[in-house]
């Protein structure tokens, strides 16, 4: 199995700018996370997917961010109207429902809103 | 609401020393999961470990060992004589069934000096 990718693994931009984001898990894997990590912390949980259906979301998740995976395969992360406060590691995480159902992470997007 | 302290922010050690890092978890639950990473300075966080709590016996794999201990609610990670490939950052992790966030602690820095 090829791993978790993300695409792309930097973004700059400005206040104000949206990006988006874009995860592919690992093959046949039907649950999808992502998370976001400052630096020096660990890992924040935003949002889970199961297939394509959105089954959690953290209070972390503001109606600037939104998060999709519509054929239940890849996933995209939208930040509209970026604030400073974004910047940020964004990682996602896929695992199999069937088998330990342990997440594997892919190698992140890094954003830096100027 | 459950969380995971890893005390130790940085710890620094000559190779083929061993080091035990530290994690201390608070949950309500009888069943959950604790899980360790490691995050090299490619940023992608590996997976190392899955424990379930009903699963009380040491593990080793290599060089790598953890003991779990339920009365203390302590899931600590010991590396024999460590290797300068051994530098990165150590999360530990705690989910809860019903919910597929992970809840990660801050972290331990692990330096391995030649």
């Amino acid at each position: 199995d090829t791993g978790v990718s993300q695409d792309p693994r930097h973004k700059i931009t400005k206040r104000g700018q949206n990006v988006t984001f874009r995860c592919d898990p690992i093959s046949e894997h039907n649950r999808l996370y992502w998370y976001r990590q400052t630096l020096g912390q660990g890992p924040e949980f935003l949002t889970y997917f199961q297939n394509e259906a959105q089954l959690e979301k953290s209070r972390l998740l503001s109606d600037r961010f939104s998060a999709e995976r519509p054929k239940g395969s890849f996933s995209t992360l939208e930040i509209q109207r970026t604030e400073q406060g974004d910047s940020a590691m964004y990682l996602c995480a896929s695992s199999d429902q069937d088998s330990t159902d342990t997440q594997y992470f892919g190698p992140g997007t890094r954003l830096t809103v100027l | 609401a459950q969380k995971v302290t890893q005390a130790q922010t940085e710890i620094s050690v000559v190779e083929k020393e061993d080091v035990t890092l530290d994690c201390v978890y608070e949950t309500r639950d009888t069943t959950y999961y604790l899980f360790w990473y490691k995050q090299p300075p490619s940023g992608e966080l590996v997976f190392l470990i899955r424990r379930n709590s009903f699963d009380e016996q040491n593990e080793i794999s290599g060089r790598y060992s953890w003991n779990f201990q339920k009365s203390t609610s302590s899931f600590n990670f010991t590396i024999t004589a460590s290797q300068v490939v051994d530098s990165a950052v150590y999360f530990c992790a705690l989910s809860e069934p019903g919910r597929r966030a992970l809840t990660f602690g801050s972290g331990t820095r692990l330096q391995v000096q030649p």
